[in-house]
């Protein structure tokens, strides 16, 4: 069953730790996603990359930076984690191509900063 | 912002059909309609896509109206565990700046009840 793994299901971290979210897809996909989803908000993207090495921001970057140096591992980064950034992540990938069915989503990191 | 627009929540009796519908009033010839779905503290599920002609899978059916500027997401027989929030979505075709992104709004709670 092909699938799309987040490393965490709740992280836990203090404000100025230094966060990385780890993501891995089985599909050979070439495109990956970073997604935060908060009450009265929906998901948001946050970062995308299309290729290894290669990242584009989202709607709402600020705070967050990834690495994607293997094609089946993008990694969300969070400088310095702050308490606004408490949410849910949701890690996701899809083929490059829309005859592709769509987006395969992770199970989701509940992420706390305290 | 989401290019779409679905009534927040609705209701459907158990075993009879949920037709969600969605507008799309802006839709360009070269973009998709997806729809995906997400039961609580999971990741989002791919139901169903389509161009301009109806589209049927194990899920569901997608009803696109002639001019494209709405759709409806056919349930045949809602069961419980198709209560969820239901997102309808429109993607570009590949080719553009917007590689494979999609832009979630706020969706329709589907509530299906005994």
């Amino acid at each position: 069953d092909v699938k799309v793994t987040q490393s965490s299901r709740y992280l836990v971290k203090r404000t100025g730790e230094k966060v990385f979210l780890e993501c891995v897809q089985d599909m050979d996909h070439e495109n990956m996603f970073w997604y935060r989803q908060d009450p009265g908000l929906g998901l948001r993207l946050i970062y995308f990359s299309y290729d290894v090495k290669m990242k584009e921001k989202g709607d709402i970057p600020e705070g967050y930076s990834v690495s994607r140096e293997k094609k089946e591992r993008f990694s969300l980064i969070l400088e310095s984690a702050s308490t606004n950034q408490t949410s849910m992540y949701l890690c996701a990938s899809s083929l490059w191509g829309v005859k592709s069915y769509g987006y395969t989503f992770g199970s989701g990191t509940r992420l706390t900063v305290v | 912002d989401a290019k779409t627009t679905q009534p927040p929540s609705m209701d459907c009796a158990e075993g009879r059909a949920a037709n969600l519908p969605c507008n799309h009033s802006t839709i360009s010839g070269n973009e998709y309609v997806y729809w995906y779905r997400q039961i609580h503290s999971q990741g989002p599920q791919y139901i169903i896509h389509g161009l301009k002609n109806n589209e049927t899978n194990e899920m569901a059916s997608l009803i696109i109206t002639e001019d494209r500027k709405s759709s409806t997401l056919i349930l045949p027989h809602a069961t419980l565990r198709d209560t969820a929030v239901y997102y309808c979505i429109v993607r570009v075709a590949e080719g553009s700046s917007n590689t494979g992104k999609l832009i979630f709004g706020q969706g329709t709670t589907l509530q299906v009840k005994p």
